[in-house]
């Protein structure tokens, strides 16, 4: 059975870092491609951010670049985003998301884990 | 950056009945578009991805179509457990960009 559970998330204050994990389980890690997909209270899904299977390459937000970053581990099957800088309006769930690739590019996203709250706030 | 815009932003349906949601975007995405269930308090579920193509699992009376910029889900028979947001997406570009989603209520 595929399982994401994401942990990391909490109440920061602006101006502060917070880093997120996902754990995986049930498919081989390193063959999938991931993201992260987050959702402030109340609104929609926005993407903010892209891993290849091997980690070599990543695609980011125009909203989180410079002060997320996305790894992996593929030995712990795990799955990381570094926040950094963190604003207002940054608050929001957090999803990992296994997203489907076929032959190098980027499609739908397959399997969506829970999910980690952030607030961000004084 | 394509944006998505879903319609409406709210459908009040009856147990039984069907519902069509539409989602259009500001540029051509090819066949590159899907679309996600969630349920309150719960993470999104894929329900199709390249238009049409129903996720393991989604019952046949989950129906998506379109071409081009406009798209559509077709809900048939609408189940207690049907009753919940929708959101279209698409992957054709970066950045991958969803619409604001379509409520679907008890009447």
């Amino acid at each position: 059975e595929v399982r994401l559970l994401e942990s990391g998330g909490g109440l920061v204050q602006p101006g502060w870092s917070l880093r997120l994990s996902c754990a995986a389980s049930g498919f081989t890690f390193s063959s999938h491609a991931m993201s992260w997909v987050r959702q402030a209270p109340g609104k929609g899904l926005e993407w903010i951010s892209t891993i290849s299977g091997g980690g070599d390459k990543t695609f980011d937000a125009d909203s989180v670049k410079g002060r997320f970053t996305m790894s992996r581990d593929n030995s712990k099957y795990t799955l990381y985003l570094q926040m950094n800088s963190l604003r207002a309006e940054d608050t929001a769930v957090y999803y990992c998301a296994i997203i489907n690739t076929r032959r190098g590019y980027y499609y739908q996203f397959d399997f969506w884990g829970q999910g980690t709250l952030v607030t961000v706030s004084s | 950056e394509i944006v998505m815009t879903q319609s409406p932003a709210t459908v009040s349906m009856s147990p039984g009945e069907g519902a069509i949601l539409s989602c259009r975007a500001s540029q051509s995405v090819s066949s590159n578009l899907a679309w996600y269930q969630q349920r309150p308090g719960q993470a999104p579920r894929l329900l199709i991805y390249d238009i049409s193509i129903r996720a393991t699992g989604i019952p046949a009376r989950f129906s998506g179509g379109g071409s081009g910029t406009d798209f559509t889900l077709a809900i048939s028979n609408l189940q207690s457990e049907d009753f919940a947001l929708y959101y279209c997406q698409q992957y054709d570009r970066w950045p991958l960009t969803f619409g604001g989603g379509t409520n679907v209520e008890i009447k």
